[in-house]
């Protein structure tokens, strides 16, 4: 069964900072990753996905994240965070082929100061 | 226009009642999915479903059952309630089977409280 662990469990910026949130997923197989974004009381929104070709991959808002295969990785990217980043961030796999069984890593908050 | 609704939004009961959260989707999707998250946001996996398919997390007690009535609702039932059910229970839904590279859409949430 695949794994996915966030080390960070909360980072704390300051407005025009660089982020990178790091996402390292256990799984011997082909697999999809996904980054999901959960503002202050609302639901999951997906911000980017990789499913095959280019590693770097590039979703809403500005972030970008960059699958490295070698490392079993999937870190999140912006290169200058605005307040209204301070969210919860979820890494998510599934098996290529999977019935769908996407598993979830624990969160990171993000909070940006003004 | 909401994509993936829940009702209700917030829920509060005794323990040993049983509740239902209801779940309906107007994206035309075929899988409908539910989640716990626990006190500590980690997000559960616990039903999936097509019309053709239940699949079940072996770790949910099956106190917990989902119920579709049309292809647009999953509701999930829920018997004699534990203090261990608090939590955020999301829906979602994603288009037809695929690789598993469908997006999952998500719901609002519904917030569970029980006493």
């Amino acid at each position: 069964a695949q794994s996915v662990s966030q080390h960070n469990h909360h980072v704390i910026l300051s407005e025009a900072a660089s982020l990178e949130l790091g996402c390292n997923y256990s799984y011997g197989g082909t697999v999809n990753l996904f980054w999901y974004v959960q503002y202050p009381g609302q639901h999951l929104q997906l911000l980017l996905k990789y499913f095959s070709g280019d590693p770097l991959v590039k979703g809403i808002k500005g972030f970008e994240a960059e699958f490295i295969k070698s490392k079993f990785s999937f870190n999140l990217r912006k290169p200058s965070v605005q307040w209204s980043d301070t969210a919860e961030y979820f890494c998510a796999v599934n098996a290529r082929g999977s019935a769908r069984q996407l598993t979830f890593g624990s969160g990171t908050q993000l909070t940006v100061l003004p | 226009d909401t994509a993936v609704s829940q009702t209700p939004k917030y829920l509060v009961t005794q323990m040993g009642n049983d509740k239902s959260i209801k779940c309906e989707q107007n994206l035309g999707h075929d899988t409908m999915y539910w989640y716990k998250q626990d006190s500590k946001k980690f997000l559960k996996i616990m039903f999936s479903y097509n019309n053709k398919e239940l699949i079940i997390n072996e770790t949910v007690p099956n106190r917990f059952s989902p119920k579709s009535p049309d292809k647009a609702h999953l509701n999930l039932h829920i018997n004699s309630l534990e203090l261990g059910d608090s939590a955020v229970y999301f829906c979602a839904s994603s288009p037809r089977r695929g690789e598993g590279q469908e997006t999952q859409y998500f719901g609002p949430g519904t917030r569970l409280l029980v006493l």
